[in-house]
């Protein structure tokens, strides 16, 4: 299994521009999560999805974020329009129904915004 | 509120064996969990307690107390590889699948 595949790895932008990051889940899971990292405020969710269905979004910081799963091998975070603030690691994680918390993590999208 | 508590940082030597604490505070508990993350990597699962107890993976142990809202993830025969951070996470509220992050503890293990 590939694991969970997150895309892109690495992303400069400036401030006020569009940012869309992918996220594969490892086949099978029905659970996927997206976090924030930052030194300060450390490892957030931001939102997850249950059979492809938001559950809780409350992580969400604001409505710039939106976030989407299509299907069960797909999501999208996409943060418009972005800011310096948003510079931060990206991670997806997905979550197979039997693993009880068992969360299996994407190598992360790293985000500048300039 | 909603709180997990851990060391910054700590430091051990080779071979030796290190205690990483976590208390929290939160509304609604199911379990506690523990990742390790190295440098520009994932965090990686490494056990789950959801009951009193010890549970022991190989070098590493998790221990849990509900009544005292703490627990501690035990490393043994330190590796230089062991050098990493190390999280918490509370599964919270009535839905598992929910975790909420500590703010890590920082392991350096030297030779």
């Amino acid at each position: 299994d590939a694991g969970v595949i997150q895309s892109p790895r690495h992303e400069v932008t400036e401030m006020g521009q569009e940012v869309t990051l992918r996220c594969k889940p490892i086949s099978g899971h029905n659970s996927l999560f997206w976090y924030r990292q930052t030194m300060m405020r450390g490892l957030e969710l931001l939102i997850y999805f249950n059979n492809n269905v938001p559950i809780d979004d409350s992580g969400m910081p604001e409505d710039r974020f939106s976030a989407k799963m299509p299907n069960a091998s797909f999501s999208t975070l996409k943060i418009q329009p972005s800011e310096p603030r948003d510079s931060a690691v990206y991670f997806c994680a997905s979550r197979d129904k039997y693993s009880y918390n068992e969360q299996f993590f994407g190598p992360g999208t790293r985000l500048t915004v300039l | 509120g909603q709180s997990l508590e851990q060391p910054s940082e700590v430091t051990a030597v080779e071979g030796a064996i290190v205690q990483i604490n976590c208390t929290y505070q939160t509304s609604g508990f199911y379990g506690l969990s523990w990742y390790q993350q190295h440098d520009g990597g994932a965090p990686t699962f490494l056990s789950y307690n959801a009951l009193d107890g010890l549970e022991e993976t190989g070098r590493f142990s998790s221990f849990l107390s509900r009544s005292d809202s703490y627990g501690y993830l035990l490393l043994q025969e330190l590796q230089m590889k062991d050098s990493a951070s190390y999280f918490c996470a509370v599964s919270h509220g009535r839905n598992t699948d929910k975790l909420i992050f500590g703010t890590g503890t920082r392991l350096q293990v030297f030779p």
